[in-house]
Order: C-alpha cells, then sequence, then structure tokens
C-alpha cells in the first residue's frame, strides 16, 4: 500500500468555521507534511512532522493547527480563515526527511473559504 | 538561499517527440534532485530523482542529467505519450534535514 489517503476532497468552509482536514498512511514513514498549494504554483511547505514530533512550522498563521495523533495520521485543524486560504492542501509522508528520499502525496483536498 | 529556476513553464510537443525541461540552482551544497509530475487533480508523483555523486539516471522512457559544476539539471522524456501531459516539477535539497527547494513548474502538453 503506498497511498497516501486525503479526507474530504473538497471543502468549503465560511470564515467563522471550524473544519478539520484529515490525512493517513500505512507506509510506516517516519514523516509527515501538509503543504498548500495555489494554483499553478509548486507545492509551499507548511508543516514537518517527525516521529509525531511537529519538527518544522514555516511561519504559518496560527489559524492553521496541525495535529499528529499517531505515527499514521495527520491532521489540519482550520478556524477563522481568510479567502486567501483557498487552496489545494496537499499531505505528503516520506521514510526520511523529505531533502533525501521520495514523498508519497495524497490527492489533496480543495478548500474553498467563502 | 536556495533557489531553483526551471524552464519552460509552457512545453508542447508533438506526440513521439522529446521533451525536455531544465532546471538551474543556485546553492553548490544541493546534493539531492527530484523530479515530480502533477496529473490535473491529483497530488505530484515522483518520477525520477538524482543525487550528486551520480552524472545520469535513466528509466525507461525518462532520464535526468545532472551537470554539478554549472549547477543544471534536466529531465528527457523520449517518444512522448497523451499521458506524458501533466504540470512537472523539479526540486533541489541539500540532504535530509533541509527542505526540497522546488522550481515554479513547466506544463508539459503533447498535441496527437
Amino acid at each position: 500500500d503506498t497511498e497516501v489517503t486525503q479526507t474530504p476532497k473538497h471543502l468549503v468552509m465560511g470564515m467563522t468555521n471550524k473544519k478539520s482536514l484529515k490525512c493517513e498512511q500505512h507506509m510506516g514513514h517516519r514523516a509527515m507534511y501538509w503543504y498548500k498549494q495555489k494554483a499553478k504554483k509548486p507545492p509551499e511547505l507548511m508543516f514537518v512532522y517527525s516521529y509525531e514530533k511537529l519538527s518544522i512550522n514555516e511561519s504559518v498563521p496560527s489559524r492553521f493547527s496541525p495535529e499528529c495523533p499517531n505515527s499514521s495520521l495527520l491532521n489540519l485543524h482550520l478556524h477563522a480563515l481568510q479567502p486567501e486560504d483557498s487552496a489545494l492542501y496537499l499531505c505528503a509522508s516520506s521514510q526520511d526527511l523529505p531533502g533525501n528520499t521520495e514523498a508519497f502525496f495524497g490527492q489533496g483536498t480543495r478548500l474553498t473559504v467563502v | 538561499g536556495e533557489n531553483v529556476e526551471q524552464h519552460p513553464s509552457t512545453l508542447s510537443v508533438q506526440e513521439g517527440d522529446s521533451a525536455v525541461i531544465k532546471c538551474t540552482y543556485s546553492d553548490s551544497a544541493s546534493n539531492y534532485f527530484p523530479w515530480y509530475k502533477q496529473e490535473l487533480g491529483k497530488g505530484p508523483q515522483l518520477i525520477i530523482d538524482i543525487r550528486s555523486n551520480v552524472g545520469e539516471k535513466k528509466d525507461q522512457r525518462i532520464a535526468v542529467t545532472l551537470n554539478k559544476t554549472a549547477k543544471h539539471f534536466s529531465l528527457h522524456i523520449t517518444e512522448t505519450q497523451p499521458e506524458d501531459s501533466a504540470v512537472y516539477f523539479c526540486a533541489a535539497s541539500k540532504g535530509s534535514n533541509y527542505q526540497l527547494i522546488w522550481g515554479a513548474g513547466t506544463k508539459l502538453i503533447i498535441k496527437p
């Protein structure tokens, strides 16, 4: 199983809503990531978890809150988002940290903030 | 910091022809260079990668070349097929404790 599964595939939320994105992998990977991707742009790293501990936070606003409940699951909690936060949110995992090995990406959650 | 430039931004080739996408990087300490393919509605998928101790790597119709002196690397796709149509991203990294730095992407269009 080389899949990273993300739910939901699409999400529309208001600026006062609270929602969560979920990600799951069963490859035994030690590192998991959240990326944000705007149209026609490369993925932009948000957070890295290594061995279930947050190791990188790329100065992401606090309205995005990551959580790693166990080695297979990664969540991204969303609260009080802005329309400019609308994007494709990608989860990825890798055996090692991404600078040295293949990262496996999920299909993403297409988020629209209204 | 590291910067990766990718060209062209769009490439249109006839089916069966070859396609070449080029990237340059700024940090000579970079030693890992992956290429990702992103199809519409999907996440990026690694198609090939190369490390700095190797000059060329091939996998069927796909090859990557690395010129460390000039600090550039290229993706070569031969005998292009319709399913090669996608956005291709190059990236560079200094190793496992460093992030991937991504190029801006190339939209490859295969004309039937």
